[in-house]
């Protein structure tokens, strides 16, 4: 079974402070597909990246980078420098494609809150 | 832009009384997904179709139903609507099931009364 994990349910910080989301997953498969997505007021859900297992490059996209660690199963998604427009509700997803399955497993999300 | 399109964004309807909620896309994936969010819970997968395949969540009610008449677009039928299924509903698409990014729509609110 798969089941991703992001404890914090609602994080505050005040602007252009740094804030990391953490996100732990569950999976017995070798090869899965982890992801990231931002759900603004709005209600879109928008698509920010995706990780394969095979893959344990951390990566950096002006102020995201994320850091993926197959050893603890976590893939942490840090902001520098946070501004009032990153304020969404992130959702950390998962998918094991092994079994047929092609559902993005969701953790809970974690509500952000950046405060100008 | 290519974009998932859905309408409305937002509907009302009364208990009971069926309702179609629909979804478009410019990006000619070949796959689309229909997600449930209630409030303040993660996204959960309806069903979904690879083309033409019809793809349903072991867990999905028999009270909703999808249709999918060409790539670009897929409806979701809701046959009874109960006040449970008051949600956003998301329509998502990929480009194949190889391919795993799934890029959503802005979603329909759907309220029940």
């Amino acid at each position: 079974a798969q089941k991703v994990t992001q404890a914090q349910t609602e994080i505050s910080v005040v602007e252009k402070e740094d804030v990391t989301l953490d996100c732990v997953y569950e999976t017995r498969d070798t090869t899965y597909y982890l992801f990231w997505y931002k759900q603004p007021p709005s209600g879109e859900l928008v698509f920010l990246i995706r990780r394969n297992s095979f893959d344990e490059q951390n990566e950096i996209s002006g102020r995201y980078s994320w850091n993926f660690q197959k050893s603890t199963s976590s893939f942490n998604f840090t902001i520098t420098a946070s501004q009032v427009v990153d304020s969404a509700v992130y959702f950390c997803a998962l998918l094991s494609p092994g079994a047929g399955s092609y559902q993005l497993t969701f953790g809970k999300g974690t509500k952000l809150s950046v405060i100008p | 832009d290519a974009m998932v399109i859905q309408n409305p964004r937002y509907q009302v309807t009364q208990f009971g009384k069926p309702v179609t909620l629909s979804c478009s896309q410019t990006l000619n994936h070949n796959v689309m997904y229909w997600y449930q969010q209630k409030s303040s819970q993660a996204p959960k997968l309806l069903f979904h179709y690879y083309d033409k395949d019809f793809n349903n969540e072991a867990d999905t009610p028999d009270n909703f139903q999808s249709r999918r008449p060409n790539t670009s677009f897929c409806f979701l039928d809701i046959r009874s609507p109960g006040l449970g299924d008051a949600a956003m509903y998301l329509c998502a698409t990929s480009r194949s099931q190889s391919s795993y990014e799934q890029y959503f729509g802005p979603g329909t609110r759907l309220t029940v009364t």
